[in-house]
């Protein structure tokens, strides 16, 4: 009954650095997608998949790589970690059928990323 | 583009009513959702409504929606400390491709 999977809950980059941020669901939702978290903003997309091999971008996706290579992982990668990155990320998923609107989205827990 | 708007702060009393009100923009929308996030915790889906309803009740949980003036609103009665949470209002649009959230209110239950 795992979800939607999100690791590492934490992390430190110092500027400049490169890390990715793991998300994995096991209820074989099509859509998966990733957001950010800032104080009075809201969630902002960051970029989003409908399926294995397609990603699109999302509101805020500058500064950020995804790929989707199986239906089940979706990876959000920084190349050059930035102070403005610094945020909490959450990634989210649904089912997404053909043909019919998502209806909702499950959420993990969120990692929390502070850029020094 | 699609907008959310939220009043940010919200507290009542132990027992209460707390309602919640939610702006959107975008006429399309399909679904209209709120989310509940507790402290350290991701968001957790509390109700939802498809854009052609105007009501819906589950349990303590009331949602209003007025297409009309693009309102939404969840009502929980009998409101208790565990409701103190973080509320977020969203939409989707584009036939489920996107959902677009509100800035999320921050619910205070004083007991």
């Amino acid at each position: 009954n795992a979800g939607v999977t999100q690791t590492p809950k934490f992390q430190v980059l110092k500027t400049g650095q490169s890390m990715t941020l793991q998300c994995a669901q096991d209820m074989n939702h099509e859509y998966m997608s990733w957001y950010r978290q800032d104080p009075g903003m809201g969630l902002r997309l960051i970029h989003y998949s409908v399926g294995a091999g397609i990603t699109d971008q999302g509101e805020v996706p500058n500064g950020y790589n995804v790929s989707r290579s199986t239906t089940e992982d979706f990876p959000l990668r920084l190349l050059s970690a930035a102070p403005s990155q610094t945020s909490v990320y959450f990634c989210a998923s649904s089912y997404g059928v053909s043909g019919r609107p998502n209806e909702k989205l499950f959420f993990g827990s969120g990692t929390q990323l502070s850029v020094l | 583009g699609e907008d959310v708007e939220q009043s940010l702060f919200l507290s009542v009393r132990e027992g209460d009513s707390s309602v919640i009100n939610c702006t959107y923009t975008d006429s399309s929308s399909t679904y209209l959702y709120w989310y509940k996030q507790e402290p350290g915790a991701g968001l957790q889906l509390l109700t939802y409504i498809f854009s052609n309803m105007d009501m819906k009740q589950d349990q303590r949980l009331t949602v209003l929606l007025n297409k009309k003036d693009k309102h939404l609103s969840l009502r929980i009665a009998d409101t208790q400390t565990g409701d103190s949470a973080i509320y977020f209002c969203a939409e989707s649009y584009n036939y489920g491709q996107n959902f677009v959230f509100g800035p999320g209110t921050r619910l205070s239950v004083l007991p």
